[in-house]
């Protein structure tokens, strides 16, 4: 069965703390692995997509990278603005299975 | 371009009444999907669409929702009898193909009382 796990649950962070965010994977058949941030009340917007091992992807103070298993998603010097929900996901076929996400709260 | 747009924000209703969700998908996107998400949960596909004939709807639950997306644009999902499990935000995306990624919308913020 595919599967999406995300690690941790929540992550609180002092502003310039960096730290990395985990998502490992079971799929037959991947399509693509994809990263959203989440702000409360808005639906998920969309940061990067991986697909295959090795790949990596940089947005601002955001890197994700890509193995055969997981996927990390680095937050280098964050700020409090970065404060969101990461919501990881694959895709298999052409559905998109979501992981449960990591609550980031980053601190002034 | 405009984005996914989704109606309404919020609803409460009392469980056992019926409650309707509408989506209006980006111009042009062949590809829309409901999911749902409950609260400290990821988004769970209920229904896909490509054009308006439906690809997925495996995890929708038939006895009480049903969806529809008439002419391949607007779709509405519609949850009857409500029960107080289906309390959720209901997301709304789009995609231009299988091989692009998605576009949500907002979401409908559903509270069964």
């Amino acid at each position: 069965e595919d599967q999406v796990t995300q690690s941790p649950e929540a992550l609180r962070l002092q502003e310039g703390e960096s730290s990395s965010l985990n998502c490992s994977y079971t799929v037959s058949g991947l399509r693509g692995l994809f990263w959203y941030r989440q702000d409360p009340g808005k639906g998920p917007e969309f940061l990067f997509t991986l697909y295959s091992a090795g790949e990596e992807k940089e947005k601002e103070r955001l890197k994700a990278t890509l193995t055969k298993k997981e996927s990390f998603l680095h937050i280098t010097a964050p700020k409090p603005e970065d404060s969101a929900t990461y919501l990881c996901a694959v895709r298999n076929t052409d559905k998109l299975i979501f992981g449960t996400g990591t609550r980031l709260q980053v601190f002034p | 371009e405009a984005g996914v747009a989704q109606s309404p924000r919020y609803k409460i209703i009392e469980k056992r009444q019926s409650v309707a969700f509408w989506c209006n998908p980006i111009s042009g996107h062949a590809t829309l999907y409901w999911y749902q998400q409950i609260l400290g949960q990821g988004p769970k596909l209920l229904i896909q669409f490509q054009n308006n004939g439906v690809v997925d709807d495996s995890q929708l639950p038939k006895d009480r929702f049903s969806a529809e997306r008439l002419k391949g644009v607007d779709s509405t999902l519609k949850i009857q009898p409500a029960k107080l499990e289906d309390s959720a935000v209901y997301l709304c995306a789009s995609s231009p193909g299988p091989n692009y990624g998605y576009t949500f919308g907002s979401g409908t913020r559903l509270t069964v009382v």
